[in-house]
């Protein structure tokens, strides 16, 4: 059984432009969220998708959106990049449903924006 | 306002020392909580969750956590710690809406 996979690993931008993070969530699983980790911090909730539709959204500007694909893979994007989007991005799955499932985490996305 | 509170960002213990990493939550949410562990450069592992179908919840590599609602606190334990133990750790709960909040984390660090 594959794990939840992201990529790509690391990534380098500059401020005002745009980058795109994809997911593949961990088979069987139909729900994906996405979290921001700053250094030192806690991953915060950024948005999560269930079936290809948004299902709850943290406290993040609009420039941060998202996509579910029908396999349920899943993208963010963020336009308009500032530098305090540098952060580990995180992705995670789960089967959906019921309120106590767990989250699988992928290993996260490196960003630094210069 | 924060929904779980991770007291200590630092704790360091020694080899075969008894691991406590503290954990309160506030008591307006649903008991579902989690713990997670961290290691450098990788994503989130879970270590164990309370659903509340126990108070005491056993979960991965020897740690457990008990759940105390008169104290709201979820505190993970390990009786014997191990270098490989150290890691960075973290308390969760799983709000409406289907949010996880995470406490600030707390860094392990074990002393030979």
């Amino acid at each position: 059984e594959t794990g939840v996979t992201q990529s790509p690993t690391h990534l380098i931008k500059t401020r005002g432009q745009q980058v795109t993070l994809r997911c593949s969530s961990q088979s069987g699983h139909n729900t994906v969220s996405w979290y921001q980790q700053a250094l030192g911090q806690g991953p915060q909730f950024i948005f999560q998708y269930y079936r290809e539709e948004e299902n709850g959204r943290g406290n993040f500007p609009p420039r941060f959106s998202g996509l579910q694909f029908p396999n349920y893979s899943s993208e963010l994007n963020v336009n308009a990049l500032e530098l305090d989007d540098s952060a580990l991005y995180l992705c995670a799955s789960s089967p959906g449903g019921a309120a106590q499932d767990t989250q699988y985490f992928g290993p996260g996305t490196r960003l630094t924006v210069l | 306002a924060q929904s779980v509170t991770q007291l200590g960002s630092h704790v360091s213990v020694s080899e075969g020392a008894l691991v406590l990493l503290r954990c309160n939550y506030s008591s307006s949410v649903p008991p579902y909580l989690f713990w997670y562990v961290q290691y450098p450069n990788q994503g989130l592992q879970l270590l164990l969750k309370y659903t509340s179908a126990a108070t005491l919840v056993k979960g991965i590599n020897g740690f457990e956590a008990e759940f105390k609602k008169s104290e709201t606190s979820f505190h993970l334990t390990k009786p014997s710690a191990h270098m490989s133990d150290a890691a960075e750790y973290f308390c969760a709960v799983r709000l409406t809406g289907n949010q996880f909040y995470f406490g600030t984390g707390t860094s392990l660090t074990v002393i030979p």
